[in-house]
C-alpha cells in the first residue's frame, strides 16, 4: 500500500508536446510538494500546495501548472515540453509545513526527445 | 543560498569503517534533516534535528547540529554495502531545501 504513489514511473516525449505526471498520498497529510532532480542530482522545489492552496510557486516556467483537486492529489501538467525539462520528478507529502519530515514518490523520469 | 549544502561530494569507504558527511546552510532554520537515495529510487527520512537540539541518534546514525557555525554532520557507524546510497541534508524553513547530495560507495 504505497504512501505516495506517482504516476507514470517514466515518460518519454517528444519535444513541444503537453504531458501530465500524477501524484496521490493515502497518509493524510495536509501539505504536498513537487521537486525536480537535475542530472547533477540537485533536488529543486517547484510548488508547494497546503490544504488545496499554492503555497510556494518557485522560479518555474509558465508551462509548469500544478493542479490539486483535492488534498490527496497534486498533479503536475507540463506544456510545450522542451529538451531542458528532462529530469527526474519527484512528489512528497508531510503532515504539515515546517516541523515534519517529508515521504517521497519514486519518482517520474521524464526524457524529452 | 537557503539550501543545505554538502561535503564531500562522494566518498568511498570499506565495510565496517565510518562515514562522516557534512552540511552547512546560510539562514535561520527551524530544523535540518537528512534522507537517504538509493539509485533509482525516491528520497527516504532517516532523521529530523531541531533548531533547539544539539544531538540525535537513530541506530547507526548520529547527527549533529551546530547552528552557531550553521553545519550538520551525520555519522554512520560500522558501515554496510547496504549503505551504498547517496545521502541529502535538507534545511527547513518552513519548506525544505536540499542540496546535491553526498554519494557514499562501501566496498564489501
Amino acid at each position: 500500500d504505497t504512501a505516495v504513489s506517482q504516476t507514470p514511473k517514466y515518460l518519454v516525449t517528444q519535444m513541444g508536446n503537453d504531458k501530465s505526471i500524477k501524484c496521490e498520498q493515502n497518509l493524510g497529510h495536509d501539505t504536498m510538494y513537487w521537486y525536480k532532480q537535475d542530472s547533477k542530482k540537485f533536488l529543486k522545489i517547484m510548488f508547494s500546495y497546503n490544504n488545496k492552496e499554492l503555497i510556494i510557486n518557485e522560479t518555474v516556467p509558465n508551462r509548469f501548472s500544478p493542479k490539486s483537486p483535492d488534498k490527496a492529489h497534486l498533479n503536475l501538467h507540463i506544456n510545450s515540453l522542451e529538451l531542458g525539462d528532462s529530469a527526474v520528478y519527484f512528489c512528497a507529502s508531510s503532515r504539515a509545513r515546517g516541523e515534519y519530515g517529508y515521504t517521497f514518490g519514486s519518482g517520474t523520469r521524464l526524457t524529452v526527445v | 543560498s537557503q539550501q543545505g549544502e554538502e561535503d564531500p561530494q562522494a566518498l568511498s569507504i570499506q565495510e565496517g569503517e565510518n562515514a562522516t558527511m557534512n552540511c552547512s546552510y546560510k539562514t535561520s532554520i527551524n530544523n535540518l534533516q537528512w534522507y537517504r537515495q538509493n539509485s533509482g529510487r525516491g528520497l527516504v527520512h532517516l532523521i529530523l534535528i531541531r533548531s533547539n537540539e544539539r544531538e540525535k541518534h537513530s541506530g547507526r546514525l548520529r547527527v549533529t547540529l551546530d547552528t552557531s557555525k550553521k553545519s550538520s554532520s551525520l555519522l554512520i557507524t560500522a558501515s554496510r554495502a547496504a549503505d551504498t546510497a547517496s545521502y541529502f541534508c535538507a534545511v527547513n524553513n518552513n519548506d525544505m531545501r536540499f542540496g546535491a547530495g553526498t554519494r557514499l560507495t562501501v566496498k564489501p
